[in-house]
């Protein structure tokens, strides 16, 4: 199974502040990856997929990068709405794996 | 407007079975791949299962051998039956459709499974 590490586990920050996700593939997964955001009672969505598109509706201020086993999520400038836990996930193979999580809180 | 609607949690005993479904409105369950992915309380998210809109299967190898997906084209459902159940089953449990080239695009809002004695 391919195992995805993300870091940090916990991350506090500022609004406007601009905050890096990083998500590590056990092996090579191309680019078959997505970042997912989630509010606590809530269900995730989806921001990004294929490491790097933006999904529809989803502010320009999130992006991703990254290819092969080492991805990025960049917030470029936090806002309030963005304090939440982030995921990232692998759709090259099966088990579809999920990171283990990253909560961005209030500093 | 896409709306998926699962029910059938509830609080069952280790050892015992049961079968979630999820409705889909606004989509067709069998238009692309399907998913169950499940978090425990204040855990992260782990991904279950996925039917292909062709029909082939996969799981995760913690359910491998007790759950099995399906999907009932004429009731535009899927659903996942859960057998011999554990305390460590014990979590939301979400159904998810798949965009194009877009994994879980689709989010129903859970239903809870609790496995307690």
């Amino acid at each position: 199974d391919i195992q995805m590490t993300q870091s940090p586990s916990t991350l506090s920050a500022s609004v406007g502040d601009r905050v890096t996700i990083s998500c590590r593939a056990s092996q090579s997964i191309n680019i078959e990856l997505a970042w997912y955001q989630q509010k606590p009672g809530k269900a995730p969505k989806v921001l990004i997929y294929k490491a790097s598109a933006l999904e529809s509706g989803v502010p320009s201020r999130f992006s991703g990068s990254g290819s092969g086993t080492e991805f990025t999520l960049t917030i470029s400038s936090l806002q309030p709405d963005d304090f939440a836990t982030y995921y990232c996930q692998q759709h090259y193979g099966h088990p579809r794996t999920f990171g283990q999580g990253s909560k961005v809180e209030i500093k | 407007e896409v709306q998926l609607v699962e029910s059938g949690g509830g609080l069952i005993q280790p050892g015992g079975s049961l079968r979630l479904s999820c409705a889909a409105s606004g989509l067709t369950v069998n238009g692309n791949s399907m998913n169950w992915v499940r978090q425990a309380p204040g855990k992260g998210l782990e991904w279950v299962s996925i039917i292909y809109s062709g029909g082939s299967t996969y799981y995760a190898d913690s359910v491998k051998g007790r759950f099995t997906i399906s999907r009932d084209n004429s009731k535009n459902t899927l659903h996942l039956q859960m057998n011999s159940l554990r305390a460590e089953d014990t979590a939301v449990y979400y159904c998810t459709r798949d965009g194009d080239g877009v994994p879980c695009e689709y989010w129903g809002q859970g239903t809870l499974v609790t496995v307690s004695s």
